[in-house]
């Protein structure tokens, strides 16, 4: 157990829709990332979050947003979901910045749009 | 540009063997770190191993050891007495001091079957 937890675990949902993915870091860990997993992309990095600021983006998608709160629980809103939207969705905190620093995976969202 | 290679699809080991996984990356920073990630059938990511790029020493975490050469930028992982519960899919990964960017960049994985 990576002390990351996500909810929820499996999402399903219907093209056109609004979801919303919920992080909280492990204790003391100030950085959240958000990565996506699909069998066409692989592991792709979405966005960072460090001590409640955008730190960094990746290949987000317009249509995806999201934010990290005071308590550093991070969320991410996936909206007008589209099929290739199906995938696996990651949040991964470290306690600080740095290339240094480990990322520690929750155990993701797994995404399925109809 | 791919800046993470694994170029081993699929791998069969026997139990209690070793095994080494390659990953080959390509970077012009001189301050880099890398990482191993284990993601069994269940679909969670595991670390494994870390290696920084200016660590003299090759990382060893238990039965997981780097074989880093980096002159050759490869970072191979070698998995000591493989065991069942070895296999799953395996993602080398690296994370540059510059750019600004604190992300992640992932190789395309490499699964390792352990017979018994």
């Amino acid at each position: 157990d990576s002390g990351v937890t996500q909810t929820p675990k499996h999402l399903i949902t219907a093209t056109g829709q609004r979801v919303t993915l919920r992080c909280s870091p492990r204790s003391g860990d100030l950085s959240v990332y958000w990565y996506q997993q699909s069998l066409d992309q692989g592991l792709q990095f979405l966005i960072q979050y460090y001590n409640g600021e955008e730190r960094a983006k990746g290949n987000i998608l317009e249509r995806f947003s999201a934010q990290q709160f005071p308590d550093l629980h991070s969320e991410l809103n996936l909206s007008s979901l589209e099929l290739g939207d199906s995938a696996l969705y990651f949040c991964a905190s470290s306690e600080r910045q740095g290339f240094t620093e480990t990322q520690y995976f929750g155990p993701g969202t797994r995404l399925l749009v109809l | 540009a791919q800046k993470i290679t694994q170029t081993q699809p699929g791998m069969f080991v026997q139990e209690k063997e070793a095994v080494t996984l390659d990953c080959t990356y390509d970077t012009s920073d001189q301050s880099y770190g890398l990482f191993w990630y284990k993601q069994p059938s269940s679909g969670e990511m595991i670390f494994l191993i870390y290696q920084g790029s200016y660590d003299e020493q090759n990382a060893t975490e238990g039965r997981y050891s780097l074989n880093f050469q980096k002159a050759r930028k490869s970072a191979n992982l070698v998995i000591s007495a493989s065991q069942l519960g070895d296999s799953a899919m395996y993602f080398c990964a690296m994370r540059e001091a510059q750019g600004g960017s604190e992300k992640l960049v992932f190789g395309k994985g490499m699964k390792l079957t352990v017979n018994p």
